[in-house]
């Protein structure tokens, strides 16, 4: 199957402090989501990108689709106790029905 | 509106023991699917469906079956269960499966214990 490569796995910032993470394909795809979870929760969507080269923001975060469309990178600025959970990326190659998930960023925001 | 509903929310099983773990969506969505989730792997898709009366495999389908008779419901069946089906089962539903469609709505999941 489809592997997709997120990063960090894990991170422990400070109140404020913006957040950058990343997610890698070994092929093209056609769409990328990012989903947040957090504990006892299934996911949430934040974002979704279907073009290359898209920037989508909602609120506070920001998503890129990545003009390879082997990558899609997610922003989140000024960060707040209630940012804290798991962030996944989510892709759909251009030929099949299944969506591919990375293993998660699991985000700590410290007050 | 309910959304995406799993039910039961936990179980634990004996090895060997089968059960269904139910899904509804009461969004008129035509796709709908299971993942697994394991901690540091993701979800993983066991199964989906396109629509009434049609399923196929996804990258896990071991060791479970699917059948979706109605467009609200997509149970998922493990006959037998064994210690490696030990893990938070989701179900999600989108309006459509195709490449341009909605994403995905998940349920809240479903945590199984096989003993």
């Amino acid at each position: 199957g489809q592997q997709l490569n997120q990063s960090p796995q894990s991170m422990f910032i400070q109140e404020g402090e913006d957040v950058s993470m990343n997610c890698t394909s070994s092929s093209i795809f056609n769409t990328w989501l990012w989903y947040k979870q957090e504990p006892g929760e299934g996911p949430v969507l934040l974002i979704a990108l279907y073009k290359a080269g898209e920037l989508t923001s909602n609120g506070r975060l920001t998503a890129q689709f990545g003009i390879t469309r082997k990558d899609s990178f997610l922003n989140i600025s000024a960060s707040i106790p209630s940012d804290v959970g798991i962030y996944f990326c989510a892709g759909l190659p251009f030929t099949g029905n299944q969506f591919y998930f990375g293993t998660g960023t699991s985000l700590t925001v410290i007050p | 509106n309910a959304g995406v509903t799993q039910t039961p929310k936990f179980q634990v099983l004996k090895t060997g023991q089968s059960m269904t773990l139910q899904c509804a969506q009461d969004m008129n969505h035509e796709y709908m699917s299971w993942y697994r989730q394991d901690p540091g792997m993701g979800l993983r898709l066991i199964h989906y469906s396109v629509g009434a009366g049609i399923t196929d495999q996804g990258e896990v389908p071991n060791g479970y079956n699917v059948s979706r008779s109605t467009t609200e419901d997509f149970p998922l069946r493990l006959l037998s269960a064994a210690p490696s089906q030990t893990s938070v089962y989701f179900c999600a539903s989108s309006y459509s499966g195709r490449r341009d469609a909605e994403p995905q709505h998940f349920g809240d999941g479903t945590r199984l214990s096989i003993l």
